[in-house]
C-alpha cells in the first residue's frame, strides 16, 4: 500500500518568516494530495489540496508544490502568524483511500 | 448543513465493555471512514466504506467492527474494549467528482478512555 512520510515532525519559526513542510509518497498511482490543519482538540480541516495534473497551487499565504517524478510534495506558508500554530498533516489519495503523514507541529513565535 | 456529526464526544469505559460510536453525514457522500489518532502517530485508518453496503479493513482493524447502515450513517463498534483502544476517534466522509477525489470532511471526534 501507499506510504507517506512527513518532515519535520516539529517546526518553530519567528512570526513573519516562512515555513516549509515536506512529504514523500511511494505509490505513483496517488493522484490527489490534500493538506489538513488541526488545532489542539479540534478536527482536521482542509487548508489546500493539489491534483496530480498540477505542479503548484497557491491560496493567499499558503502554497503547495508537487513533483510527481520525485514523488514528493510540500506545503509553504509565508508571512507566518501566531494563529498558524497547529499540527499539519499531508495525505496522498488513491481511489477511495487516503494515507496520512504523521504530522508536523508548527509553532510560530511572536 | 451539519457536515459530519459524531456521537458521543466523550466516553469512559471499563475493560471488556462494549460500545458503538455513531457517525452521520449530510453531504450525500459515498465514502465514509473511521480513524484513530494517537500522539505522534497521525491518523490511522480503522475501516472504510466506499459506498453503501460495502466495508473494508484499513490499517488497524483488530478489535473493531463497522456497519454502513445507509448512505448517511457509518458506525464503529468495540465489542470488548481494551486499554490499547484509548484514543481519539474521527469519522470522515468524502465524495467524488469528474475531477477525481474530493477532500475528506471530518467530524469533531470522540475521545474514548478505557480503564
Amino acid at each position: 500500500g501507499e506510504n507517506v512520510e512527513q518532515h519535520p515532525s516539529t517546526l518553530s519559526v519567528q512570526e513573519g518568516d516562512s515555513a516549509v513542510i515536506k512529504c514523500t509518497y511511494s505509490d505513483s498511482a496517488s493522484n490527489y494530495f490534500p493538506w489538513y490543519k488541526q488545532e489542539l482538540g479540534k478536527r482536521p480541516q482542509l487548508i489546500i489540496d493539489i491534483r496530480s495534473n498540477v505542479g503548484e497551487k497557491k491560496d493567499q499565504r499558503i502554497a503547495v508544490t508537487l513533483n510527481k517524478t520525485a514523488k514528493h510534495f510540500s506545503l509553504h506558508i509565508t508571512e507566518t502568524q501566531p494563529e498558524d500554530s497547529a499540527v499539519y498533516f499531508c495525505a496522498a489519495s488513491i481511489s477511495n483511500q487516503f494515507y496520512f503523514g504523521t504530522g508536523t507541529s508548527l509553532t510560530v513565535i511572536p | 448543513n451539519a457536515g459530519v456529526t459524531q456521537t458521543p464526544k466523550f466516553q469512559v469505559l471499563k475493560t471488556g465493555q462494549s460500545m458503538t460510536l455513531q457517525c452521520a453525514q449530510d453531504m450525500n457522500h459515498n465514502s465514509m471512514y473511521w480513524y484513530r489518532q494517537d500522539p505522534g502517530m497521525g491518523l490511522r485508518l480503522i475501516y472504510y466504506s466506499a459506498s453503501e453496503g460495502t466495508t473494508d479493513k484499513g490499517e488497524v482493524p483488530n478489535g473493531y467492527n463497522v456497519s454502513r447502515l445507509n448512505k448517511r450513517e457509518f458506525s464503529l463498534r468495540l465489542e470488548s474494549a481494551a486499554p490499547s483502544q484509548t484514543s481519539v476517534y474521527f469519522c470522515a466522509s468524502s465524495g467524488r467528482s469528474r475531477g477525481g477525489n474530493q477532500p475528506q470532511h471530518f467530524g469533531d471526534g470522540t475521545r474514548l478512555s478505557i480503564l
